[in-house]
């Protein structure tokens, strides 16, 4: 079965470093998204993206962040200048489109920021 | 009850048992509803949908209800197995033209063999 694909597992960064995770969405989906999930907390929507633009973005998702797609497979989420808050799982999910169609999530990736 | 921060309510059952785990979703509004299971170290993994035109959908060993009513969603486990522990979140869509997932809270399920 297809799945979203993220890496590193884990990132570990200094504050005020850029880091930047990466995605690899299922291959026939078009609309792609970004959440994280602070330890023991619920899932947050951070960003939303169709047809190489932002389709929503939450609070959280200041202009620190950053998303790109800069191929036809790989999907992005860059942290500028990371701040110790911004420690969490970050999951990626892609589904085919929107409506009544669940997405399908990646395993994520832990950013400890140091 | 509802949790704050690190604590998750938490469902205790034996194996072969039913489980029903609950969730108060937060707008009346909202048109679509997904339960998802997140196992340690996984991203979440769907298990069953409902859109609000609906108050019930099953599929394997799993039922998902839907009181609009109350705002309320509960997914109930057949003949639960260890394998099912995990934390259980629900999440809704508000407008099913765009695709923000609200999630709830969780809760984590404990299977004992």
């Amino acid at each position: 079965e297809p799945e979203v694909t993220q890496t590193p597992s884990h990132q570990v960064t200094q504050m005020g470093q850029e880091v930047i995770l990466r995605c690899v969405p299922i291959s026939n989906h078009l609309y792609f998204y970004w959440y994280r999930q602070i330890l023991g907390q619920k899932v947050e929507f951070l960003v939303s993206f169709y047809n190489n633009e932002i389709s929503e973005k939450s609070e959280i998702f200041d202009d620190q962040f950053s998303v790109e797609r800069p191929d036809g497979s790989n999907f992005t989420l860059k942290i500028r200048s990371t701040k110790l808050e911004d420690s969490a799982m970050y999951f990626c999910a892609s589904n085919k489109r929107t409506g009544f169609q669940p997405q399908h999530f990646g395993d994520g990736t832990r950013l400890s920021i140091l | 009850g509802e949790s704050v921060g690190l604590h998750l309510p938490t469902l205790s059952v034996q194996e072969g048992d039913n489980s029903i785990i609950n969730c108060a979703y937060s707008n009346s509004a909202s048109d679509y509803f997904i339960w998802y299971k997140q196992e340690s170290g996984k991203g979440p993994q769907f298990i069953i949908d409902i859109r609000s035109n609906m108050d019930k959908r099953q599929g394997q060993r799993v039922t998902v209800l839907l009181n609009k009513t109350v705002k309320h969603l509960s997914l109930q486990i057949a003949a639960t197995q260890p394998g099912d522990s995990a934390v259980y979140f629900c999440a809704e869509i508000l407008n099913s033209g765009y695709s923000t997932l609200t999630f709830g809270k969780g809760t984590m399920l404990l299977v004992s063999p």
